[in-house]
Order: C-alpha cells, then structure tokens, then sequence
C-alpha cells in the first residue's frame, strides 16, 4: 500500500513562533491538501497544492508541494493560540478524488 | 451555511443493532465521500459514491457495511449488526468532482457501540 509518513507527530510552541510540519511519501501524488482538526469537528480545508514545485500561501499559512511529488511541507507563521489543533496532509491520486491522510500533526500553542 | 450536513451527531448503538448515518452533500456537489476516523488516529477511506452509483468502495469492510447515495435525498452509511471495533468518528465529505480534489467535510456522526 501507500506508505505516508507526517511529522512531528505533535508539537508544543511558544505564540508567535514560525511552525513547520511535513509529509513524505515512497508514491507519487497528483496533489497534496493540507486540512485542520479542532477537537470534535470534521477536518477543515486549509490549502490545495497541483502542481509539483508549487508553494501557496494563505494568510499565515504555506504550503509547497515537492518537485518529487512524494512530498509537502506546511509553514505556519507568527502562530497564534487558535492554531491549536491536528493538522493532517492529505495527497490525492489517480481521478477519483480519494485522499489518502498522514496520521496527524498536534500542535499546541503557550501564550 | 450550505456545508456538508451530516446526522446524527451521536449515535450510540448496542451490539448487534443497526446503524444509519445520513449526509447531505454541499449544494452543487455530486461526489460524496465517508472516512471514518478511530481516536488519536487520520481519517481512513471508506467509499466514494456519485449519484446512484458507487464508484470506489475499496475502504469498505467486505461485510455488515453498504453505502448508497439514491437520485434524491442523502446519502447513507448503513452499518448492521454493530460491533464494539465499530465505534469511531465517520466523516463524509463531498465535491464537485472534475479535476478538483478539494473535499469539504462535515462534522461527523460519532459512533458508540454499548
């Protein structure tokens, strides 16, 4: 099967400090998604990446998807207490739109 | 709020009963997805439908579990004869389909087996 490696597996910051987290792979995606969790709640869209090389901000957060298409990293900068939460990577492949997710990343914020 | 609409939010069931959990793709979508997620754990794939049609059910448990998204109404994941093991978060998702794989996921139906 397809093997996902996500890590740090979790993480406990000081606020304002950079975050970052990755995702590496033995296959080859078409796409990386990178989604959020707070407790109890389904998984929350940040960013979508297509093509292999692409970085995309949004807000705070970046996320690139390598030249190698086995990998992503996601940046978040100048973290905030609401970062709080369980950030997955998600790849897609082939065309029927089925994600693949990593085991997670627990980021917790000190204020 | 035109999200993804799922219910129950909380199902307990005891073992050996039936359960159903609906969802309501967002408007506009036409591929519908369910994950189920088990604590401290990533969501895992279950099926994927479009209307009338199941397209990748590969994630599927081979027995006790059916999915169907019919023509109208919401899509279901049926779980008979439920066991202790099934117990998780399921989530369901959906998209436009195309060559987006932006998935919008709804709140999730959390599962207890008693």
């Amino acid at each position: 099967g397809q093997q996902l490696n996500q890590s740090p597996q979790s993480m406990f910051i000081q606020e304002g400090e950079d975050v970052s987290m990755n995702c590496t792979s033995s296959s080859i995606f078409n796409t990386w998604l990178w989604y959020k969790q707070d407790p109890g709640e389904g998984p929350v869209l940040l960013i979508a990446l297509y093509k292999a090389g692409e970085l995309t901000s949004n807000g705070r957060l970046t996320a690139q998807f390598g030249i190698t298409r086995k990998d992503s990293f996601l940046n978040i900068s100048a973290s905030i207490p609401s970062d709080v939460g369980i950030y997955f990577c998600a790849p897609g492949s082939g065309n029927t739109g089925k994600l693949i997710f990593g085991q997670g990343t627990t980021l917790q914020v000190k204020p | 709020n035109a999200g993804v609409m799922q219910n129950p939010r909380h199902l307990v069931r005891r073992r050996g009963q039936e359960a159903r959990l609906r969802c309501s793709p967002m408007k506009g979508h036409s591929h519908v997805y369910w994950y189920r997620q088990l604590p401290e754990e990533g969501l895992k794939f279950m099926v994927y439908l479009q209307k009338e049609n199941i397209i990748d059910e590969s994630g599927m448990p081979k027995e006790r579990f059916s999915a169907e998204f019919p023509k109208e109404g919401p899509s279901i994941l049926r779980i008979q004869q439920v066991v202790r093991g099934d117990s998780a978060a399921y989530f369901c998702a959906s998209s436009p389909g195309g060559l987006r794989y932006e998935a919008f996921f709804g709140q999730g139906t959390r599962l207890t087996v008693v």
